[in-house]
């Protein structure tokens, strides 16, 4: 069965250094999507993609964040500079069209120290 | 302002038991999502609604578009049913899923 695969499964970083999640969509799906959940709290929507651009994205997603899907089949979050409070689970999505369902990755857990 | 509620917040079952859990939102919504969360913290799919039911195995999902409510049902529930289960909306003219709180779900054998 098809999945989105992300990795790393879990990186540890500095305050204020650069961070790279990766996430490989499922293959002919046409969204694309970021949440983020900090511990114990409930998921939140950090971005969409569509069409080689955002579509939509939250307030949480400030100039510190940034997405690209530089071939084709990786999506990518970046986070420039990153801050305690970036500490979270950050979960990648994607789906077909806008009548299906997303599915989404395992996670990758960020911890910022 | 935009919410999504689920009730309970927490739930214990022993196993067999018949387990519902609630959803509610606030305004009109395109599509409902029903998710699962292992304590690893993986999100799976379980069912998307736009109206009516949806049954899978022994999980079934009910919506009710003009109370909008949804409720998750899981029939003969088993200790590998504990998870945290998750109601989550697409608003319309938003690409967007906004998630509710969870329900934490403990069933022992």
């Amino acid at each position: 069965e098809p999945e989105v695969t992300q990795t790393p499964s879990h990186q540890v970083t500095q305050m204020g250094q650069e961070v790279i999640l990766r996430c490989v969509p499922i293959s002919n799906h046409l969204y694309f999507y970021w949440y983020r959940q900090i511990l114990g709290q409930k998921v939140e929507f950090l971005v969409s993609f569509y069409n080689n651009e955002i579509s939509e994205k939250s307030e949480i997603f400030d100039d510190q964040f940034s997405v690209e899907r530089p071939d084709g089949s990786n999506f990518t979050l970046k986070i420039r500079s990153t801050k305690l409070e970036d500490s979270a689970m950050y979960f990648c999505a994607s789906r077909g069209d806008q009548s299906t369902e997303a599915f989404f990755g395992q996670g990758t857990r960020l911890t910022v120290v | 302002k935009n919410e999504v509620e689920q009730s309970p917040q927490n739930l214990t079952a022993q196993e067999g038991e018949f387990i519902t859990i609630n959803c509610s939102y606030s305004v009109g919504i395109s599509a409902l999502h029903w998710l699962q969360q292992h304590p690893g913290g993986g999100i799976v799919s379980l069912f998307m609604l736009s109206s009516g039911k949806k049954k899978h195995g022994r999980l079934i999902a009910t919506i009710n578009i003009q109370e909008k409510h949804s409720s998750l049902h899981i029939t003969a529930s088993h200790p590998r049913d504990s998870a945290v289960y998750i109601c989550a909306v697409r608003y319309y003219n938003t690409d967007k899923l906004i998630f509710g709180t969870g329900t934490r779900l403990q069933v022992f054998p």
